[in-house]
């Protein structure tokens, strides 16, 4: 596709419930981001997954979240009894990957999730 | 740790009147440095990058930032604003040796008055 596509692009879920959110970089991108953004706060880095190496996880808030990457294009985020203060825009964006001075990332619309 | 600070919250301008917007990251390495826009209802997009070379640099729509190394500022400015700039712009840097994360600052919104 064009750009960096995500879905649902809206999610309403309980306190408890398990989510996933799906992320579709450009094709060709060997590198994938995951963000958060909370109201009045800037973007969170999550994790990073380079071609077949060992995603980057530093920035997982908890044993709840998780995310794989599939055949090094499609990624899916989940969230494991969500919380209300999961309540936030999931931001997914892909880039060249390879070396630094390609790591122009690329950013899709984004998820909001709403934890009640 | 490293960091991105922009200390302006919300930054409130006529129609013409000129801007600047700070940004200071804290990392004594060779870094990247980007601005990033979010207009409202769109998704985030590259205003401009710096990598290397002259310290001033041009993005899309009449936007510049000078990459001042000694004071570990990078900030984005422009002559005459425009009504259709209001947005929210996000300060952000990748470490030059590590193509992994970028560091975002809390992003400053700026409402233009028409």
């Amino acid at each position: 596709g064009a750009g960096v596509s995500q879905s649902p692009s809206n999610k309403v879920t309980e306190k408890g419930k398990d989510v996933e959110l799906r992320c579709d970089p450009i094709s060709g991108h060997t590198a994938l981001y995951w963000y958060r953004q909370s109201l009045g706060q800037g973007l969170e880095f999550l994790i990073y997954f380079q071609g077949n190496s060992a995603p980057d996880k530093s920035g997982l808030p908890s044993d709840r979240f998780s995310a794989e990457r599939t055949g090094g294009s499609v990624s899916t985020l989940t969230i494991q009894r969500t919380q209300q203060e999961d309540s936030a825009v999931y931001l997914c964006a892909s880039s060249l990957g390879g070396s630094s001075r390609s790591n122009e990332q690329f950013f899709g619309p984004g998820t909001r999730l709403t934890v009640l | 740790a490293q960091s991105v600070s922009q200390h302006n919250h919300h930054v409130i301008l006529s129609e013409a009147a000129s801007l600047e917007l700070g940004c200071n990251y804290s990392y004594g390495g060779t870094v990247n440095l980007f601005w990033y826009v979010q207009y409202p209802g769109q998704h985030l997009q590259l205003l401009l990058k710096y990598f290397s070379g002259d310290p001033l640099v041009k993005g899309i729509k009449g936007f510049e930032a000078e990459f001042i190394k000694s004071k570990f500022s990078f900030n984005l400015r422009k002559p005459s604003v425009q009504w259709s700039d209001t947005a929210e712009y996000f300060c952000a840097v990748t470490l030059y040796s590590s193509a992994s994360k970028i560091i975002f600052g809390s992003g400053t919104r700026l409402s233009i008055r028409p």
